[in-house]
C-alpha cells in the first residue's frame, strides 16, 4: 500500500511570502500530524488534526496553521514566512483515535531566502 | 512538562557488535508510549520499536530490544549484530495516551564501522 505522500519535497521561498505544504495520509488513516525539524530546535510538534478537527497545537505563532479535508488530506500553511522557518516538515498519520501506529512522510524540505 | 534527554550525541560501533542507545523521559503521566524511530539520510522517519508503558515486559524486534525501567524513567534501545544498514539518526519519543503528539529527544546519530 502507499505510503504517506508529503508533497513538494524540496520549496525554496522568498521571506515574506506564504506557503503551503502538503500530506497525503495511508489510506484509511484519520490521524495526521505535523513536526518542524530544524538542527536548533530538534523535532517540534506543530499540531494534530484527526477527522477534519485540529485536536492539539504546539508551541507556535499564529502563522502556523493547518487543516485536514474529508478525506484525511492534511495541509499546514507558514504565513509571512521568516529565515527560522527553514526546516525539515514531516508528517505522521495513524489509523485511528488513540492509534500509537504511526507512519511519517519523507517531509517537505522548505528553505526561506 | 513532559521531556526526552538522550545524552549520547554520536556513538559508534563496529560491525556485527552491539551498542545500546539511552534515553531517559520525565512524565507525571501512567498512559503513555515510547518509541525509538531512526532517520537515515533519506530523510524518512521509520519506527524500529515501540513501548506502551503498561507492559512490563521488553519490546523486542529482531535485533533492536529495549530495556524499560519505567520507576527509573528509562528507555535504553539495544541492537545486535550491528549492521552497515543501521547506520542513522536515532530518535527517542514520547507519546501520552496514543495521541500522535510525539515528544522527541535531541537524538543520537550512530556510525557502524566497516
Amino acid at each position: 500500500k502507499a505510503g504517506v505522500t508529503q508533497t513538494p519535497r524540496y520549496l525554496i521561498k522568498t521571506r515574506g511570502q506564504q506557503v503551503t505544504l502538503s500530506c497525503s495520509p495511508i489510506s484509511g488513516h484519520r490521524s495526521v500530524s505535523w513536526y518542524q525539524q530544524t538542527p536548533g530546535q530538534g523535532l517540534q510538534f506543530l499540531f494534530e488534526y484527526f477527522s477534519e478537527t485540529q485536536r492539539n497545537k504546539g508551541n507556535f505563532p499564529g502563522r502556523f496553521s493547518g487543516r485536514q479535508f474529508s478525506n484525511s488530506r492534511s495541509e499546514m500553511n507558514v504565513s509571512t514566512l521568516e529565515l527560522g522557518d527553514s526546516a525539515l516538515y514531516l508528517c505522521a498519520s495513524s489509523l485511528a483515535n488513540r492509534d500509537p501506529g504511526y507512519t511519517f512522510g519523507s517531509g517537505t524540505r522548505l528553505t526561506v531566502v | 512538562a513532559q521531556t526526552v534527554t538522550q545524552s549520547q550525541p554520536e556513538m559508534s560501533v563496529q560491525e556485527a557488535e552491539t551498542v545500546t542507545l539511552s534515553c531517559t523521559y520525565d512524565t507525571s503521566e501512567s498512559d503513555y508510549y515510547l518509541f525509538w524511530y531512526k532517520q537515515p539520510p533519506s530523510r524518512q522517519m521509520i519506527l524500529v520499536i515501540r513501548q506502551e508503558a503498561y507492559k512490563q515486559q521488553n519490546a523486542t524486534e529482531n535485533r533492536f530490544s529495549v530495556n524499560f525501567q519505567k520507576a527509573a524513567k528509562s528507555f535504553s534501545l539495544k541492537i545486535s549484530d550491528s549492521q552497515l544498514g543501521d547506520a542513522a539518526m536515532y530518535f527517542c519519543a514520547y507519546d501520552f495516551e496514543a495521541t500522535n503528539k510525539l515528544i522527541f529527544g535531541t537524538g543520537t546519530l550512530l556510525a557502524v564501522q566497516p
